[in-house]
């Protein structure tokens, strides 16, 4: 069965810190790949995405994410966090436009 | 441009009571997504329609989910008898056609069944 799994439920950093967040993902065929962050009090948008190419994608807001394909993850990274990156962060999946399948989340608390 | 809209924001509602939940979908996207997150969880796949297709119902978890979208604007997510364990976020996307899977989204509708 299709699944997304986020390895961490609630991060807390100070600021500066550096940042990943795991994802892995089990999907047959050709796979989208996608990192979604839900701010406080806000809806969800788009931090970044990959679809084929350059397996490392940057995003908005310094945020990158590498596609490893041998592993199956498409981990979130960010070299130094700010107090505003404090957020939820969700990785999904799909299969070219069908429905999102999407991991249950990371709570990310950033400490000022 | 305007984005996805989706009303109410929130409603409560009694246990039992059927309930509608409507869905504004940017101008012109072809694809629209409803997903329901529920406290905790991650946001789970509810119904897609794409065009004049046959909407992939596969994540409707019972038959008193439902969903109709007219054409290629409004949607409604009707949930009939709602039960407690309903209570959650319901999500709307939505998809323009052609190339890009970025899927856009609303602010959700906060259901709370009493």
């Amino acid at each position: 069965a299709q699944s997304v799994s986020q390895h961490n439920h609630h991060v807390i950093l100070s600021e500066a810190a550096s940042l990943e967040l795991g994802c892995n993902y089990s999907y047959g065929g050709t796979v989208n790949l996608f990192w979604y962050v839900q701010y406080p009090g806000q809806h969800l948008q788009l931090l970044l995405k990959y679809f084929s190419g350059d397996p490392l994608v940057k995003g908005i807001k310094g945020f990158e994410a590498e596609f490893i394909k041998s592993k199956f993850s498409f981990n979130l990274r960010k070299p130094s966090v700010q107090w505003s990156d404090t957020a939820e962060y969700f990785c999904a999946a799909d299969n070219q436009g069908g429905k999102l399948i999407f991991g249950q989340g990371t709570e990310l608390s950033v400490k000022p | 441009g305007a984005g996805v809209s989706q009303s109410p924001s929130n409603k409560v509602t009694e246990k039992g009571k059927d309930v509608e939940l409507r869905c504004d979908p940017i101008s012109g996207h072809t694809a629209l997504y409803w997903y329901r997150q529920r406290l905790g969880q991650g946001l789970e796949f509810l119904i897609y329609f794409q065009g004049n297709s046959a909407p992939d119902k596969s994540g409707l978890p019972s038959d008193r989910f439902s969903a109709e979208r007219t054409g290629e604007s409004v949607s409604t997510l009707t949930i009939q008898r709602t039960q407690q364990e309903d209570s959650a976020v319901y999500l709307c996307a939505s998809r323009p056609s052609g190339g890009s899977y970025e899927q856009y989204f609303g602010p959700g509708t906060r259901l709370t069944v009493t």
